[in-house]
């Protein structure tokens, strides 16, 4: 069955730090993926996609991924955090027109 | 754009009672919506899909005579949990999509609602 991990459960890091959250998926075909952030009391946003093509994919406030299949991975990247930055994290991938969603990481941002 | 509401964002009940939740797109058609049900800590479940028109399809597990989906229209979704007990709260989230053809329809996510059964 399609599934999706994330190890971490929650992360600490500085204001300005770089930051990389990590996803793996298991897929035998090629997956789409994808990464969402959820802040309190609001709903899921989507920040970026994967489908095919570059696997350096750009996403809104200053977020990237990488796709690498021989890992198994769709790692969430930032080279400096911002405080408003903390929230939820939800790594997916989509399978028969159904997203399934990783158990999320929450990020924390120290001053 | 690409809004979507969902009302009330939290709601307390009494054991047994029943809560209707709602799921609006506000500024698109939405030929599908989704229902989620978000456990603390633990990641999103797909409870049903819901097509306007139609009768839900509902995941494995999830009792459709509990949670009553209705899409009556294009804007709106209902979610209603009948009878509700304690092991039914939890945070319930739609999400909205739009059919404008291409290989993937994005959805769009309601903030949530938070149901808590006393």
């Amino acid at each position: 069955a399609q599934s999706v991990t994330q190890p971490d459960i929650h992360i600490t890091v500085s204001e300005g730090a770089s930051l990389e959250l990590r996803c793996n998926y298991s897929y035998g075909a090629t997956p789409y993926l994808f990464w969402y952030v959820q802040s309190p009391g609001q709903g899921l946003q989507l920040l970026l996609k994967y489908f095919s093509g570059d696997t350096l994919v750009q996403g809104i406030k200053g977020f990237e991924a990488e796709f690498k299949r021989s890992q198994s991975s769709f790692n969430l990247r930032k080279p400096s955090v911002h405080w408003s930055d903390a929230a939820e994290y939800f790594c997916a991938s989509l399978g028969f027109q159904k997203l399934v969603f990783g158990t999320g990481t929450r990020l924390l941002v120290s001053p | 754009g690409a809004v979507v509401s969902q009302h009330p964002s939290w709601v307390i009940c009494k054991s047994g009672t029943s809560v209707k939740i709602e799921c609006r797109s506000l500024d698109f058609q939405a030929t599908t919506m989704f229902w989620y049900r978000q456990f603390p800590k633990q990641s999103l479940m797909l409870m049903a899909t819901s097509n306007e028109g139609s009768k839900a399809t509902y995941e494995q597990g999830v009792e459709k005579d509990k949670f009553l989906i209705n899409h009556a229209s294009l804007t709106l979704s209902t979610l209603t949990v009948t009878s509700a007990h304690p092991e039914d709260s939890s945070f319930y989230i739609c999400s909205a999509q739009n059919q404008d053809g291409g290989l993937y329809n994005e959805q769009f996510f309601g903030p949530g609602t938070r149901l808590t059964v006393l």
